[in-house]
């Protein structure tokens, strides 16, 4: 099992009110992403680093920002939140090397934007 | 560029019946191939994984999964299907090096 941990599970927010979305893990991973899924659909890649102070745009363009200044973990930040931005918000982390990228997911966090 | 592509987007089986879910996969290489599970509400688990070796590759809760190189495909089965089985079934692929490329879901229904 992997212990990747986020936080707030769920969350409801004013529009326009700034938002952070915690993500740790204890495995020493090097690479973690975020993801963001609607409910039912796929996975679209946001945000991934591939270690400390290493931080790249993924597939889907997003207006939040990440930082990655230790290595367990990866806060996710919205300056603006707006209705458009509710979502189900996936961290996750993978193995160092050589087992082919094994990602492990956090439980994920709900947010909702009113 | 890898893609990933899973035909099926809802399949239905009585609970007892045996499952396919279908996973075609575009890559260049050998690739890595992945199977995760995701039940309402929840993060993606991992149910299997092939990255070299013997081409039927065994994951959790009795799930198992076929690599066919010469089909490009990596289609997970199980033989009995049990109620609480019902959730989105992700494949997925990677290279090693950057982030895998997911397809956009199965989604299992389990009927008693």
């Amino acid at each position: 099992e992997a212990d990747i941990y986020q936080t707030p599970r769920y969350l409801v927010i004013g529009t326009g009110k700034k938002i952070t979305l915690e993500c740790s893990q204890t495995m020493g991973h090097d690479k973690m992403y975020w993801y963001q899924q609607d409910p039912g659909m796929e996975l679209h890649l946001i945000h991934y680093s591939y270690g400390v102070n290493s931080t790249e745009k993924g597939d889907l363009s997003s207006e939040s920002t990440v930082s990655r200044i230790r290595t367990e973990h990866f806060p996710l930040t919205l300056e603006s939140a707006r209705p458009s931005h509710t979502s189900q918000y996936l961290c996750a982390s993978s193995d160092p090397g050589g087992t082919g990228n094994t990602i492990y997911f956090g439980e994920g966090s709900w947010l909702t934007v009113v | 560029a890898q893609s990933v592509t899973q035909p099926d987007i809802h399949i239905t089986v009585s609970e007892g019946a045996s499952l396919e879910l279908r996973c075609n996969y575009s890559y260049g290489a050998t690739p890595y191939l992945f199977w995760y599970v995701q039940s309402p509400g929840q993060g993606l688990q991992l149910l299997l994984k092939y990255f070299s070796g013997d081409t039927l590759v065994q994951g959790i809760k009795g799930f198992e999964a076929e690599f066919k190189r010469s089909q490009s495909s990596f289609n997970l089965r199980k033989p009995s299907v049990h109620w609480s089985d019902a959730a989105e079934y992700f494949c997925a692929v990677g290279p090693g090096n950057t982030p895998l490329v997911f397809g956009k879901g199965t989604r299992l229904s389990v009927i008693a």
